[in-house]
This record gives C-alpha cells, sequence and structure tokens, in this order.
C-alpha cells in the first residue's frame, strides 16, 4: 500500500473550516483515499474516502488532486468536538482490512 | 443500528496469563478485523475474519489467535501475556472485505499486563 505523509498537528479556530492535507505521491490507480479520525480513548470513526473523485458527506469533504498524489480533508465549519488525531489512509481493494495508520495529524479546535 | 460492541471495557492480567477478548459486529456485516493500538506503535492489524475463515493475519506471534462464529461474532485469544502485550485492542466490522468498505470500529479493549 502507498505511504502517506501528514503534518505532526494543527489547529484552527471554532467555526472556521479546517484543511487537512496528506501526499500520498506513490498512489497507483487502484487505491483508494480514506480519512479517519480517533478521538481519545476511542477506537477510530469512519470519516470519509474517495477514489479519484471529490467526495462530501455530512461530516466532511474531500478533494483529491487530478494527479492523485495528494488530497484535503475539509471539515467545513470546525466545532471543539473535532479536535482528534485525523488519519489518511491508502488502500488498496481487498485489502482494507490491513489498515496501517501512520501518526496522523492531530487537529486542535480552539474555542 | 447498534454499534461494533467489544468486552470487557477494560482488562488487567499478569504475565503468563491467557485472556480472550470478545467483539460483536454490526448486524449484517461479516468481515469483522483486530488491531493493536499502542503509543510507540500506533495501530497495528491482527488479524481478519469474513464468514468463519480467516482472510489475512498481520505481523504477530502465534500466542495471538482469533476465530469467527456463525453469528459474525468474534474473539481473539491471547497466551502467555507478556509486558508488552499492553494495548488497546481495537476490533472493526464491515459489511464484506472488498474495496470501498468502509471499517467501523469499537471503543477497544484496554488490556494492562502486569
Amino acid at each position: 500500500d502507498a505511504k502517506t505523509t501528514q503534518p505532526t498537528s494543527m489547529d484552527c479556530a471554532e467555526g472556521r473550516a479546517a484543511n487537512l492535507p496528506c501526499n500520498h505521491s506513490t498512489i497507483s490507480g487502484n487505491e483508494y483515499v480514506y480519512w479517519y479520525r480517533q478521538i481519545h480513548s476511542q477506537g477510530p470513526q469512519y470519516i470519509i474516502h474517495g477514489l479519484k473523485n471529490n467526495e462530501t458527506n455530512e461530516m466532511a469533504s474531500l478533494i483529491i488532486t487530478e494527479d492523485r498524489k495528494s488530497s484535503t480533508l475539509i471539515l467545513p465549519h470546525a466545532t471543539l468536538r473535532d479536535t482528534a488525531v485525523y488519519y489518511c489512509i491508502v488502500i488498496y481493494t481487498g485489502a482494507n482490512s490491513k489498515l496501517t495508520f501512520g501518526k496522523g495529524i492531530t487537529l486542535s479546535v480552539r474555542p | 443500528k447498534a454499534g461494533v460492541t467489544q468486552t470487557p471495557r477494560y482488562l488487567i492480567k499478569t504475565r503468563g496469563q491467557q485472556v480472550t477478548l470478545s467483539c460483536s459486529p454490526i448486524s449484517g456485516h461479516r468481515s469483522v478485523s483486530w488491531y493493536q493500538q499502542t503509543p510507540g506503535q500506533g495501530l497495528q492489524f491482527l488479524f481478519e475474519y469474513f464468514s468463519e475463515t480467516q482472510r489475512n493475519k498481520g505481523n504477530f506471534p502465534g500466542r495471538f489467535s482469533g476465530r469467527q462464529f456463525s453469528n459474525s461474532r468474534s474473539e481473539m485469544n491471547v497466551s502467555t501475556l507478556e509486558l508488552g502485550d499492553s494495548a488497546l485492542y481495537l476490533c472493526a466490522s464491515s459489511l464484506g472485505s472488498g474495496a470501498g468498505e468502509k471499517l467501523f470500529f469499537g471503543s477497544g479493549t484496554q488490556l494492562s499486563v502486569l
């Protein structure tokens, strides 16, 4: 599976958009980009995933560059409850059970 | 719909003992996978079961084993516990194990080995 690179941490103000970047320059054609987040002492929570097109759901938007080498998770109106570690993962078809979570990015939402 | 349920939530054992952790997936989900999470190593894949068959296995010693029952509930067992086995053990379920599946995680079992 392709490796991902994320900044260690970032913060944003409550109510503002949080844009979390992820680099996956070695991604191959059949690999999906997934985002999960983990709030302290809980299991990871699925946020969104995509293959080529941009995706949006009730939680977030996922913007994937045309060359698929990077992506951005957008939380449109961050709240204090969005403070968590966010993991960007690239996974091949049929192998999502071998998800390998890196260090992720710690997002701190400040009042 | 109830989420993924893991029991017990906390467990304290001593070295050399063995432990069994339980996971009940979301109703209708047939795939269950297990992960170990520690501060130093992050979240690491243990194994995955689909329809009672082990499909994938991570790089853990044979002391770590699991099984899945016909109702998709799963158990994992760790024998001859070592101090380094102290970790948060997470279970995740999904409908299948194909491309584009979403994993739904339980809250985990926090195991402390003394």
